[in-house]
């Protein structure tokens, strides 16, 4: 039961357009949504999120946009630059299938971005 | 530098011996996480730590134990490893469960 699905394995884009990266997800509970980024050989590293009483957050030059009805967001990046070459994540929060109190932060399995120059 | 250090970094062990995977963090995190990463399929939890004396279980818990007798420490433990536990650990911690969590550089594990 896939609660997180990013859904493009990997993206390539070149550098100055716009990185669109797509997330969805089935679990209504969920409430904070979080982006990671990840070069290989080291961890991830938070880059971004978003509470559900939103529908976008801005940080320079990374968006979040979030879409409640659809169960969607998605991380823009613009302009892209080769640096952000990375495996991008998605993350969700929200109660657990108990309920209550149990958050878990769950995972999506990652989309691959190539920025060429 | 504060964060958090994970040890060792790359180990390969023999099926059937036990291991424990060491992670510490100084930023005074309450909460701590351990997640494997396998091709394919992403960041899973394996369990995590509300705070220092609590522990729960997280998407694949089978195989691994962890204890929190402190804040800065959370061990995590393969009994008697298997070959499908050969993959790439992360230990991340905190302020609050759930909330932007910080990941160490991770332990390339490798069961043969």
């Amino acid at each position: 039961d896939q609660q997180v699905k990013q859904n493009s394995p990997s993206l390539s884009v070149q550098e100055g357009r716009i990185s669109i990266l797509n997330c969805d997800y089935t679990n209504s509970m969920f409430d904070y949504f979080l982006w990671y980024k990840k070069y290989p050989a080291e961890g991830p590293t938070f880059l971004i999120s978003i509470s559900s009483i939103k529908d976008k957050n801005e940080d320079g030059r990374f968006t979040v946009f979030l879409n409640k009805s659809a169960k969607h967001l998605s991380l823009h990046i613009v302009p892209s630059q080769p640096g952000d070459s990375a495996v991008y994540f998605c993350a969700a929060v929200g109660s657990g299938h108990s309920g209550g109190s149990n958050y878990k932060l769950t995972f999506g399995k990652g989309t691959l971005l190539t920025v060429n120059p | 530098i504060a964060g958090i250090t994970q040890a060792p970094t790359s180990q390969i062990l023999a099926a059937g011996r036990r291991m424990t995977l060491r992670c510490t963090q100084d930023m005074r995190h309450n909460a701590m996480y351990w997640y494997r990463q396998d091709l394919g399929l992403g960041l899973r939890l394996i369990h995590y730590s509300n705070t220092a004396g609590t522990t729960g279980k997280g998407e694949v818990p089978d195989g691994y134990s962890v204890s929190r007798a402190n804040t800065d420490d959370f061990p995590l433990t393969l009994a008697s490893a298997v070959p499908s536990q050969t993959s790439v650990y992360f230990c991340a911690s905190s302020v609050q469960v759930f909330t932007e969590a910080f990941f160490g550089q991770g332990t390339r594990l490798t069961v043969v």
